[in-house]
């Protein structure tokens, strides 16, 4: 079955600075990759998604993601972090039934 | 548009006691799946739904048992609860099989058994 690793559990960074998480996966075919969002108490928002072609993709948010596929990686970006944008951010993976998650990063936003 | 409406959103088990989680989409999504949310794991998947009428076991089962007797519905229960099933419940729903094209969420349900 498909595997997702996000190495950073919690990362800060300063309110206007860069962002980039971590994701890696394990998947025997061509993956089908997701970044989700989760706000305090609420459910998650899908924030872009992989499927093939252009491996830049672009999200919502301002958000964007690298597939690299010979390092099985696919990466979050943001060139400048806003204090809302303090959340847990969660990497996914999708297989034939079903899609795995990484076991999130979350993010604070220092002003 | 509601989406993926999950009820209750909280709730107090006592050990031994049963209960049902009521998941609701209104989007005519073929497709719908239980994850339950654990600090530093993640969401794993409990069971899912190809479809009206069937059922499949995902990676953490054990203790829940799931029914689609309707297409916009999905009930999770638990027969007798344990502390180990305190969580976060989520349900989520796609008109596509597996993960090709991303879920729609539910806001969660939180659950404590003492």
């Amino acid at each position: 079955a498909q595997s997702v690793t996000q190495p950073d559990i919690h990362i800060t960074v300063s309110e206007g600075a860069s962002l980039e998480l971590r994701c890696n996966y394990s998947y025997g075919a061509t993956p089908y990759l997701f970044w989700y969002v989760q706000s305090p108490g609420q459910g998650l928002q899908l924030l872009l998604k992989y499927f093939s072609g252009d491996t830049l993709v672009q999200g919502i948010k301002g958000f964007e993601a690298e597939f690299k596929r010979s390092q099985s990686s696919f990466n979050l970006r943001k060139p400048s972090v806003h204090w809302s944008d303090a959340a847990e951010y969660f990497c996914a993976v999708g297989g034939n039934n079903d899609m795995r998650f990484g076991a999130g990063t979350r993010l604070t936003v220092k002003p | 548009n509601a989406g993926v409406t999950q009820t209750p959103k909280f709730r107090v088990l006592k050990t031994g006691q049963s209960m049902t989680l009521l998941c609701a989409q209104d989007m005519n999504h073929e497709y719908m799946y239980w994850y339950r949310q654990d600090p530093g794991m993640g969401l794993r998947l409990i069971h899912y739904s190809v479809g009206e009428g069937t059922t499949a076991k995902g990676e953490v089962p054990d203790g829940y048992n799931v029914s689609r007797l309707k297409k916009q519905n999905f009930l999770l229960g638990l027969e007798s609860a344990a502390p180990s099933q305190t969580s976060v419940y989520f349900c989520a729903s796609s008109n596509r099989r597996g993960g090709n094209y991303g879920y729609t969420f539910g806001s969660g349900t939180r659950l404590t058994v003492v």
